[in-house]
Parts: structure tokens; sequence; C-alpha cells
């Protein structure tokens, strides 16, 4: 079975900095999806960044990149400029491509930004 | 909006009573999911449907069942609730439409508390 681990439970960053967070996987597939969801106070849980293994440019969406290392089952989320509405729990996760099993979710990094 | 509505949004019952969580989804997906969020383990997937009346167990199905007679509806169902089942309870959805992501779209999640 898949795993996923966020080795950090809680981050602190001070706003307009940059931060990243930290996720690995364990999988034995060559085609896969990982994912980095956003949960603010309100629970509602929000995409933030996709990435396809097969593809070999990391993904970027406005302030929020990835770095993906496939050899090392690497996915590490970078928030530039951290703006007080970043705070929130996020999420790593993994899909298998293609399967109907739904995500595996990491345990989440609970981050604060510091005004 | 992927068109997700879980009902209850919120209830609170007594141990040994059944309950019946509701999703229903107006946008004609194939497949959806229930998953638990607790504190320090992320989101866990119960159970998920691929189809009418085709379901299958995830990590946490233990306690809990599922059915879906309609591809808009899927219904978790707790049997004899337990106060282990304290929890919040997300609906998801994949779009499979336009090409298999794996990107999951939730709904706003049911806090369901066990006494």
């Amino acid at each position: 079975a898949q795993t996923v681990t966020q080795s950090q439970p809680e981050m602190s960053v001070q706003e307009a900095e940059t931060v990243t967070l930290s996720c690995t996987y364990d999988t034995s597939e060559s085609d896969y999806y990982l994912f980095w969801y956003k949960q603010p106070p309100s629970r509602q849980m929000i995409l933030v960044i996709r990435q396809e293994a097969y593809k070999q440019q990391n993904a970027t969406e406005n302030r929020f990149s990835v770095n993906f290392q496939k050899a090392a089952k690497s996915f590490s989320l970078k928030i530039s400029d951290s703006q007080l509405g970043d705070a929130a729990m996020y999420f790593c996760a993994y899909n298998s491509g293609g399967g109907a099993d739904g995500l595996t979710f990491g345990k989440g990094t609970h981050l604060i930004i510091q005004p | 909006d992927a068109g997700i509505t879980q009902s209850p949004r919120h209830k609170v019952t007594e141990t040994g009573t059944p309950v019946t969580l509701r999703c229903h989804q107006t946008e004609n997906h194939r497949y959806m999911y229930w998953y638990r969020q607790d504190p320090g383990h992320g989101l866990r997937l119960i159970h998920y449907s691929y189809g009418v009346k085709d379901t299958d167990k995830g990590e946490v199905s233990d306690g809990y069942s599922v059915s879906r007679s309609k591809t808009e509806d899927f219904l978790l169902t707790l049997e004899s609730a337990t106060s282990s089942q304290t929890s919040v309870y997300f609906c998801a959805i994949s779009e499979s439409r336009d090409g298999y992501t794996g990107e999951l779209f939730f709904g706003e999640g049911s806090r369901l508390t066990v006494l």
C-alpha cells in the first residue's frame, strides 16, 4: 500500500517570507499523481497544486511551486511571499494514476503565518 | 463548483444508534468517496464507489457500510455508532469526463459527534 509522510506537524513563517513544506511517499508505481491540498479553518478542502509523475517539470501556480524528486520520492511545496490567508492545514496526497481508489493523504502540516 | 452537497452538516447522536450521512452530486460523476478526518491522522478513506451498486472498502471501513442506488447519491451508514466514530466526514467526487486527473473535489464535511 502506498504511504504518504509529512514530517512537519507544524510550521511557522513570517508574512512575506518563503516556507517549504515537506512530503515523501512510498510507491512501486511509475505513473502517478501528487497533490497538495489546503484546508483553512472553514474546513473546505482546496486543491493548491498537482504534479503528474511523468512530467519532468515542476508544477507552479502563482506563489506556489513544488520540488518533485521522483527518484527520492519527495514532493515538497514552496510558498513564496507568504500571506495571512495562507494560514491553514496543508495535506500532501498521492493517487496511483488511473485508479478509482481515491487519494492517500499525509497527516498534514499546520502552517502559521506570523504578521 | 463540483455540485457536492453533504447532509446533515452537523449531527450529535448517542452510542448504539444508527446514523446515515448523505452525499449528493449534481454533475453525474462516476466515482464517489467517503473519508473521515481526525486530528493527527489526516484524511482516511472509508469506502468508495465506481458506479451504481459498485462499491469497495477503503482503509478504515470497519463499522461502516455504503450504498449507491443512483448515480447522484452515495450514502454512508453507521449501523451502531460508537464514540470512536466521532469525526468529520467528507464526501468527494472524481471527475472523469475530460480525462482522468486524479484530483478529488470535496464536499463541505459533516461533523458527527457520538456521545
